[in-house]
């Protein structure tokens, strides 16, 4: 069974930081996807990485993934206010377009 | 703009009702869509999925005869909470592949409160 690990599951950083999401999977996925999830909303995609050594980044959030190693992260730079919300990865069952979600990373960025 | 869309936004029933939510996929068609349900300050869990013409696959532990998953055309499906209890109030949320390769795509969420 495809397990999805993240951690930090708690995330409180100060404005200007940078930091790091890791995501683990525990079988071979072929895609990993990243969500954002703000109070009472639901799902914003973020990006979704198809193959090893993948990166791709928009503004201030960048995403990476390693299928050798079962892992993606999420990488913040310079982290604003606005990116305050819970982040989830999900990696793709091996058949259909069924995902296993992790547990989720909420983020509070302070001033 | 959103390509999935998901009604009602939210819904309040009275327990032992049944209420239906509705998943459309707006200018793609989906022969199979995925019903996933948030508890608060919890992860999303794939309760079932739903595929066109043909009955849903459920996943272990969710009651196929509570959660009633209609797809019958390619661009809708339906979930139906049976006899509706306060512990199935939650966060439900479809999703449908577009494509092999973009995000899957998710509604809107409806929240459902049983009181």
């Amino acid at each position: 069974e495809l397990k999805v690990e993240q951690n930090p599951l708690f995330l409180s950083m100060q404005e200007g930081k940078n930091y790091t999401i890791y995501c683990n999977y525990s079988t071979t996925s072929d895609r990993l996807y990243w969500y954002r999830q703000d109070p009472g909303k639901s799902l914003e995609s973020l990006f979704v990485l198809l193959s090893n050594g993948a990166v791709k980044q928009e503004g201030r959030l960048m995403a990476s993934l390693d299928t050798k190693a079962r892992l993606s992260t999420l990488h913040i730079t310079a982290a604003v206010h606005d990116l305050s919300a819970t982040y989830f990865c999900a990696a793709l069952r091996d058949s259909g377009y069924a995902l296993n979600f992790g547990k989720g990373t909420s983020l509070l960025v302070t001033p | 703009g959103a390509v999935v869309s998901q009604h009602p936004s939210w819904v309040i029933c009275k327990s032992g009702t049944s209420v239906k939510i509705e998943c459309r996929s707006l200018d793609f068609q989906a022969t199979t869509m995925f019903w996933y349900r948030q508890f608060p300050k919890q992860s999303l869990m794939l309760m079932a999925t739903s595929n066109e013409g043909s009955k849903a696959t459920y996943e272990q532990g969710v009651e196929k005869d509570k959660f009633l998953i209609n797809h019958a055309s390619l661009t809708l499906s339906t979930l139906t909470v049976t006899s509706a209890h306060p512990e199935d109030s939650s966060f439900y949320i479809c999703s449908a592949p577009r494509d092999g390769y973009s995000p899957l795509h998710f509604g809107n969420g409806t929240r459902l409160t049983v009181t």
